[in-house]
């Protein structure tokens, strides 16, 4: 089973400042992998997909970059929406597909 | 419209059965895989297995092989997801996602609460 990390585990970022959230996976997953969003009392929003592709809907400010083992989601200009948990996710050589524990994004 | 209902919270008892299902519309059923998530209390996302209804080629992560049944009635674009014996353990919200760019999961249900208290 492929493992992904998250690091941190929380981070306290400014309004108007950017966040940068790292994951890491136990062995190559390629591209195959995806952010998601989710606030309290809500479903998981997909963000990302094939590790650098926005969803449709999601605002410029959302990038993200890497492949193999290392991945980074970068939210620039943090809007006080974005304050949320977020998650990553393999889907590579699955079954399984396992997520991150996910990283807090709270305001600073 | 893409929408996946899911249906309403169940407390139960341990020990006992259950079924909780996730309505699909918007999307042709049958070409898109269907995945279950769990979200125990103040927890993080949890993937429980997949489903295609085309075939109900059911796959689930080790951790819930044999602890849970994935089905799907592909003539209504139901996917249902079955307990035989519930425990404590399993109270948590259940949600249902539909797969889009490969496994990623682009809709998401709103979730199902179960309860397991005796």
């Amino acid at each position: 089973e492929i493992v992904m990390t998250q690091s941190p585990a929380t981070l306290s970022v400014s309004p108007g400042e950017r966040a940068t959230l790292s994951c890491r996976a136990s062995q190559s997953v390629s591209d195959n992998l995806a952010w998601y969003q989710q606030k309290p009392g809500q479903a998981p929003r997909l963000l990302m997909y094939d590790a650098s592709t926005r969803a449709t809907g999601i605002p410029a400010r959302f990038s993200a970059s890497g492949s193999g083992t290392e991945f980074t989601l970068t939210i620039s200009g943090l809007q006080s929406e974005d304050f949320a948990v977020y998650y990553c996710q393999h889907y590579h050589n699955w079954p399984p597909i396992t997520f991150g524990q996910g990283t807090r994004l709270e305001i600073k | 419209e893409v929408q996946l209902v899911q249906s309403g919270a169940e407390v139960k008892k341990p020990g006992e059965s259950l079924k909780i299902s996730c309505k699909a519309s918007g999307f042709t059923f049958t070409t898109y895989w269907i995945g279950w998530v769990r979200q125990m209390p103040g927890k993080g996302l949890e993937w429980m297995g997949i489903i295609y209804p085309d075939d109900s080629d059911a796959r689930y992560s080790p951790s819930f092989q044999g602890q849970v049944t994935i089905s799907v009635d592909k003539s209504i674009s139901i996917a249902y997801l079955q307990w035989s014996s519930l425990k404590a353990s399993d109270t948590a919200m259940y949600y249902c996602a539909k797969s889009g760019r490969g496994l990623s999961f682009d809709y998401w249900g709103h979730g199902t609460l179960v309860t397991v208290s005796s």
